[in-house]
């Protein structure tokens, strides 16, 4: 089945680590994003990339990181420069949008916790 | 510039009654719209979108959205709500130039039995 794998569910940091949050998709989609979810807050964009070897900052993108090495992966780096990382984290893909009738489909999310 | 608003943050309703879930937007171009469900940590899932192909659109299980430009809203409407439909539901539009999905902050659905 076609789709967006992200990987794990469940993460735990300690304060001052970096750490990586995987997402893998199937569906041959040349962009993919990162956002962050926090209750009340809908979703704000991090980072996205259109190709591979190419990415552009988002609209909170300080404290991460991102490479687009392959085509299918995307991963996150959140670092210890984030200030309050404890949050859930959605990965999506789109196909390259020549136009913007094009949706985005999503990962299951994976759930940062700090302590 | 675009932005959305969705108007209702918690709505409740009884099983078997409509459902209605507010969404406004603002965009300087004609705007594609869409709608997500969540439910709880998990993934979005695309409900339904409009592409200007016809003003009144159908979605999956039982959901539909009329796109009125007249008033720049694209509510989501329901004739009769199920448990299942309980979860969180995002209005979002994009624009004409890359990446750009603009989200709105959620509204919550409860459905009592």
């Amino acid at each position: 089945d076609g789709g967006i794998t992200q990987s794990p569910k469940y993460l735990f940091r300690k304060e001052g680590q970096n750490v990586t949050l995987s997402c893998e998709q199937n569906l041959n989609h040349d962009a993919m994003y990162w956002y962050r979810q926090d209750p009340g807050q809908g979703l704000r964009l991090i980072y996205y990339s259109q190709i591979v070897n190419d990415f552009q900052k988002g609209d909170i993108a300080e404290g991460y990181s991102v490479s687009r090495e392959k085509k299918e992966s995307f991963p996150l780096t959140v670092t210890s420069a984030q200030k309050n990382p404890t949050a859930f984290y959605l990965c999506a893909s789109s196909i390259e949008r020549t136009d913007w009738n094009t949706e985005a489909f999503f990962g299951q999310g994976t759930r940062l916790t700090v302590v | 510039a675009q932005s959305v608003t969705q108007l209702d943050s918690h709505v409740s309703v009884s099983e078997g009654t409509p459902v209605l879930l507010r969404c406004n937007y603002s965009s300087s171009y004609s705007p594609s719209l869409f709608w997500y469900v969540q439910h709880p940590n998990k993934g979005l899932q695309l409900l339904l979108k409009y592409t200007s192909a016809a003003t009144l659109v159908k979605g999956i299980n039982g959901f539909e959205a009329e796109f009125k430009k007249s008033e720049t809203s694209f509510h989501l409407t329901k004739p009769s709500a199920h448990m299942s439909d309980a979860a969180e539901y995002f209005c979002v539009v994009s624009a004409n130039n890359f990446n750009k999905f603009y989200f709105g902050s959620g509204t919550k659905l409860n459905v009592k039995p």
